[in-house]
């Protein structure tokens, strides 16, 4: 039982270069997300699924999207990378079957630390 | 804009002592609460949840919550140099709200 995976661990890129984040969880979790993480700024929402098919954004969107490819796979695309992206990057995934949503005990994956140049 | 908003810190607290955290939060209509603990360099780890009013108790660690007040708490009893990390508090009604987090230090 691994949890929620990330890949890749840590990514370099220049300005204008795309790139696609991967997530994949085995807890058969209904709900996935993607948070960035900067200093001093705690922990931002990107997008999130509540469930397989659909997708929904967070706090802070623009210039990335998202697919929900399965019920276990949640990837984060950046189209057009720019310096102001440079961040930690965090999937998570919640609301085990059956579970009631307003639990939502979120587990994180390890996290890819992506630099742009 | 939900707002959740932790005491400032470093915290730095010696061996054996109580570390209090405090977070408060803007959204009357979160229902959950939740501590997480993020070691530097890693990611978040959930240490606590609480839905109800009142105490809560696991291990060393104890979480408080007062809806009325929106006030949660977490205190760390018995402080180990381990527990140096950045605490998080988050609060939701189906997405998460952090807050910036408390980082404490424990001191040998």
């Amino acid at each position: 039982n691994a949890g929620v995976t990330q890949t890749p661990k840590f990514q370099v890129l220049k300005t204008g270069q795309s790139m696609t984040l991967q997530c994949a969880q085995d807890m058969n979790h209904n709900s996935m997300y993607w948070y960035r993480q900067d200093p001093g700024m705690g922990l931002r929402l990107i997008y999130y699924s509540a469930s397989e098919g659909t997708t929904d954004k967070g706090e802070v969107p623009n210039g990335y999207n998202v697919s929900r490819l399965n019920k276990r796979e949640f990837s984060l695309r950046l189209e057009s990378a720019a310096p102001s992206q440079t961040s930690v990057y965090f999937c998570a995934s919640s609301e085990p079957e059956g579970s009631p949503k307003i639990y939502n005990e979120q587990f994180f994956g390890p996290g890819t630390r992506l630099t742009v140049l | 804009q939900k707002e959740v908003e932790q005491n400032s810190g470093p915290l730095s607290v010696p061996e054996g002592a109580i570390a209090s955290l405090n977070c408060t939060y803007s959204d009357r209509v979160s229902q959950s609460f939740f501590w997480y603990r993020q070691y530097s360099g890693k990611s978040p780890e959930l240490i606590m949840s609480i839905y109800s009013n009142g105490d809560k108790e696991d291990g060393r660690f104890t979480a408080q919550l007062n809806k009325a007040s929106q006030y949660v708490s977490l205190l760390i009893r018995d402080s180990q140099p381990s527990d140096s990390a950045t605490y998080l508090c988050a609060t939701s009604d189906y997405k998460l709200s952090f807050g910036a987090g408390t980082t404490v230090t424990v001191r040998a």
